[in-house]
């Protein structure tokens, strides 16, 4: 079974600076999909960025990017110029190519604070 | 349309009531799911179906009742819960055979039993 690590339970950053969030994965499988969800107070699941294992490229969106270590099964997300909209419970997530249907598996998530 | 409609948004219900969960999509997807989320935990995963049939039930408690009418439409009927199932009940949706595109979560149900 897949795990997924989220060392930092919360992180602070102030407006417009850059952090780093971290996430480790342990897996067997040499093919699979990793997301970092974004779910601030009002509750909804919001896809950030995705990343194909097969892909060696590191995926960037706008001001969110993310380091890519396949051989170190660590996929770390990045915020430039952080927002006050920011703010909130991020997630990284780990999905199987396995099954039709297969499962999304999360870290424990990190809190991350946004001040002025 | 790109969303995912739970509702209702919150419900409060006692541990005789039945009550149900709905949650719809007009993606086109034909796999979804159930998660259960307690505060400042991750979601867990209850069930998944795939072309409306249960694919994936994660040793749920039979009190939680999934249903697949269509394609586009997802229910989870609850029925003598317990306090302790007091949680954030959220749906999602995805594509089957492109795991790329994750899932499409909806907002959540909140769920207290008293």
């Amino acid at each position: 079974a897949q795990t997924v690590t989220q060392s930092q339970p919360e992180m602070s950053v102030q407006e417009a600076e850059t952090v780093t969030l971290s996430c480790t994965y342990d897996t067997s499988e040499s093919d699979y999909y990793l997301f970092w969800y974004k779910q601030p107070p009002s509750r909804q699941m919001i896809l950030v960025i995705r990343q194909e294992a097969y892909k060696q490229q590191n995926a960037t969106e706008n001001r969110f990017s993310v380091n890519f270590q396949k051989a170190a099964k660590s996929f770390s997300l990045k915020i430039s110029d952080s927002q006050l909209g920011d703010a909130a419970m991020y997630f990284c997530a780990y999905r199987s190519l396995t099954g039709t249907a297969s499962k999304l598996t999360f870290g424990t998530g990190t809190r991350l604070q946004v001040t002025l | 349309d790109t969303e995912v409609t739970q509702t209702p948004k919150h419900l409060v219900m006692g541990m005789t009531n039945k009550k149900s969960l709905k949650c719809e999509q007009h993606m086109g997807h034909r796999a979804m799911y159930w998660y259960k989320q307690k505060a400042k935990k991750p979601p867990e995963l209850m069930f998944v179906y795939s072309y409306e049939k249960l694919s994936i039930n994660e040793s749920v408690p039979s009190r939680f009742s999934p249903e697949c009418p269509n394609s586009s439409l997802l229910n989870l009927h609850l029925h003598a819960l317990q306090p302790e199932d007091s949680a954030l009940y959220l749906c999602a949706s995805s594509q089957l055979w492109t795991g790329n595109y994750g899932y499409t979560f909806g907002s959540g149900t909140r769920l207290t039993v008293v």
